[in-house]
């Protein structure tokens, strides 16, 4: 069962492109989360989401940036005209179906804006 | 606003020496997690404490959780090269799944 598998693992971008983020998550889990960390510092939730539905994206900042879980295929964080203040680990995390089960981490997009 | 502050936030100690570190977190959580990261990595889970009371241990590292102090410790026995690290602890928010870190602490054992 292979673990949450992100990509690309370094993603690097000129001010004002777009970044995709991608994440599939274990086998079998249907919640995913993204977290962001900062240079030196813990990791910031972003969004949690389920199948086809945004639970909670009270971290996510409001301009720019989205987050989708289609039906099919992984979980997209996009990042729309990247600034270099984005540049950041981005981390992806997934858990099973049901509530109050440790989350497990993927390996990290860490993203630069150039 | 939930907060979780770590200290300290960095640590030099020397191998075999034993060291505390400690996790204090402002409100009621249901489980409190242990994580270990390498520079360039991602989390490596160590812990997670469900109850108040709670102790585990594994290998050199040991956790525990009082959940009436809000404070949880990652204590390190004889440490050695191979603990260097930086070391988070999270708590959850009730009744949601997500996760609420602490800032870190930065492990460096020296010969």
């Amino acid at each position: 069962n292979a673990g949450v598998m992100q990509n690309p693992r370094h993603l690097v971008r000129r001010r004002g492109q777009e970044a995709r983020l991608r994440c599939s998550p274990m086998k079998g889990h249907s919640h995913v989360y993204w977290y962001r960390q900062l240079p030196e510092e813990g990791l910031k939730f972003m969004v949690y989401l389920q199948k086809e539905n945004i639970i909670d994206e009270s971290g996510m900042p409001k301009e720019r940036f989205s987050a989708e879980f289609p039906k099919e295929g992984p979980s997209i964080l996009r990042i729309q005209q990247v600034v270099r203040g984005d540049s950041a680990a981005y981390f992806c995390a997934s858990s099973p179906d049901f509530q109050g089960t440790e989350a497990f981490f993927g390996q990290g997009t860490r993203l630069t804006v150039v | 606003e939930l907060k979780v502050e770590q200290n300290p936030l960095f640590l030099s100690m020397q191998e075999g020496k034993n060291y505390t570190i400690y996790c204090n977190y402002s409100t009621t959580s249901d489980r409190l997690y242990w994580y270990r990261q390498d520079p360039g990595k991602s989390l490596e889970s160590l812990f997670v404490l469900l109850s108040n009371g709670a102790v585990k241990q594994e290998g050199r590292l040991m956790a525990s959780l009082d959940t009436k102090a809000r404070l949880s410790t990652l204590h390190i026995t004889a440490a050695v090269h191979d603990l260097s690290a930086t070391y988070f602890c999270a708590v959850d928010i009730p009744n949601t799944d997500k996760l609420i870190f602490g800032t870190g602490t930065r492990l460096q054992v020296f010969p």
